[in-house]
């Protein structure tokens, strides 16, 4: 059975903190791996969509890190802002297949 | 705005009805995927289609079914449905079947009484 796991479960960090996420999955037969951010009463956002062993992917204070040697994806937010109190996700899709599975999720909450 | 539909925003039937969810993926988009998202479960990929193809299946029950038409709209079908298949569904579509970013409908909220 493939696992997808996220850590922490959930954290607060005050407004300004730089704070950073875990993703881990299967080292072998990687094909992708997406993080999506996930605001309460919406739906999933897309946020990157990584391939390559070592990929780093930015999107304005946000970024994100690959390893798929070792399994793990970090996410990273610089100066967190309470907008980006949201759940952010992470998915796994292994060469073969086209399937996802999707960790559970890392709730952030910025405190003003 | 992501660009995908979703019919209806909500929905609430008796056990043992069957519904039938809706779903217009982004224009260009030929890929459809189905999630479903219960209370104490994080997302479940239930099946994928690209073009009108089934590609992938996930945790689909056998009691559900969906198809992809040859306008690229999609439906997923609830059959017999249990108190325990109350769940948001949500559909996302992406251009192709390969690393693409995928774009999530508002979701359908059923609540089965």
């Amino acid at each position: 059975i493939l696992n997808v796991e996220q850590s922490p479960q959930s954290l607060h960090v005050q407004e300004g903190d730089s704070t950073n996420f875990t993703c881990s999955f299967p080292s072998s037969n990687f094909y992708a791996l997406h993080w999506y951010r996930w605001e309460t009463a919406k739906s999933p956002e897309a946020l990157f969509v990584m391939t390559l062993n070592g990929d780093e992917k930015k999107k304005g204070r946000i970024s994100a890190t690959l390893n798929t040697k070792e399994g793990y994806s970090y996410l990273y937010i610089k100066g967190s802002q309470p907008e980006d109190s949201a759940t952010y996700l992470c998915a796994f899709r292994g060469s073969g297949t086209y399937k996802y599975i999707f960790g559970t999720g890392t709730r952030l909450k910025v405190l003003a | 705005d992501s660009g995908v539909t979703q019919t209806p925003k909500h929905l609430i039937t008796a056990t043992g009805q069957r519904v039938t969810l809706r779903c217009s993926p982004r224009s260009g988009d030929l890929s459809v995927y189905w999630y479903q998202q219960s209370l104490d479960q994080g997302l479940q990929f239930l099946i994928q289609y690209y073009n009108g193809e089934e590609r992938a299946k996930g945790n689909i029950l056998e009691r559900f079914s969906a198809q992809q038409f040859p306008d690229l709209h999609s439906e997923l079908n609830l059959s017999s449905l249990e108190l325990g298949d109350s769940a948001l569904y949500f559909c996302a579509s992406s251009v192709g079947t390969g690393a693409y970013e995928q774009y999530f409908g508002p979701g359908t909220r059923l609540t089965v009484t």
